[in-house]
């Protein structure tokens, strides 16, 4: 059964830093890795999605790795703002998953960016 | 519309009420799913609906009862809500058989009083 584990649960930031978020997951036969941002009392948004057989993803001021042979991804967010503060998660499938809304979700890191 | 869109945002409700959440997505995707977000909680899958079937139940209580008339559109009635049913309820959708990626939708609060 995958386990998806992201540390640190919180982090505070001053505005214009540049930080790494962490996920590590148990079943390295994984097929891709999704990382989301949720803001309070909404749905979540996704970020980025890596396929296994890509190293890592870009969108903007953010870049998603993925290391399957030792089960962690890292999301990179550069010259952080307060409007990225969210809790940001990652979501991990199982190998034999064949859905992926039955991945397993990290229970996520709290970011706050303080101007 | 693109996305996934839930209504309603907010629902209020009694233990006796019977109302329904709705979810619809746009993007043409075989796959949908509920799940129940609670205060400090992980995500809790509820229901997975392939094409149209449901082939996941999650232990999920009767009192919520999904249903999936057609691939894009995906209901969740409830019925003789318990306090503790009060929560974050995520609609979310995915193509299987291509990238995988999953999306969601703004989620419905709901409050049961």
């Amino acid at each position: 059964k995958q386990e998806v584990t992201q540390i640190p649960a919180a982090l505070s930031v001053p505005e214009g830093e540049n930080l790494v978020l962490n996920c590590s997951f148990t079943d390295s036969a994984i097929y891709n890795l999704q990382w989301f941002r949720q803001d309070p009392g909404k749905g979540l948004t996704s970020l980025l999605l890596i396929q296994s057989s890509q190293r890592e993803q870009t969108s903007g001021r953010l870049n998603a790795s993925l290391d399957k042979s030792s089960g962690r991804s890292t999301l990179y967010i550069a010259a952080s703002q307060p409007g990225d503060s969210a809790t940001y998660l990652c979501a991990a499938p199982s190998g034999h998953n064949t859905n992926a809304g039955k991945s397993t979700f990290g229970d996520g890191t709290t970011l706050t960016v303080k101007p | 519309e693109t996305g996934v869109t839930q209504t309603p945002r907010h629902l209020v409700m009694g233990m006796t009420n019977k109302k329904s959440l709705k979810c619809e997505q746009h993007l043409g995707h075989n796959a949908m799913y509920w799940y129940k977000q609670s205060a400090k909680k992980p995500l809790e899958l509820m229901f997975v609906y392939n094409f149209k079937e449901q082939t996941e139940n999650n232990s999920v209580p009767s009192r919520f009862s999904p249903e999936c008339p057609n691939s894009s559109h995906l209901f969740l009635h409830l019925h003789t809500l318990q306090p503790e049913d009060s929560a974050l309820y995520l609609c979310a959708s995915s193509q299987e058989g291509a990238t995988g990626e999953l999306f969601f939708g703004e989620g419905s609060r709901l409050t049961v009083l």
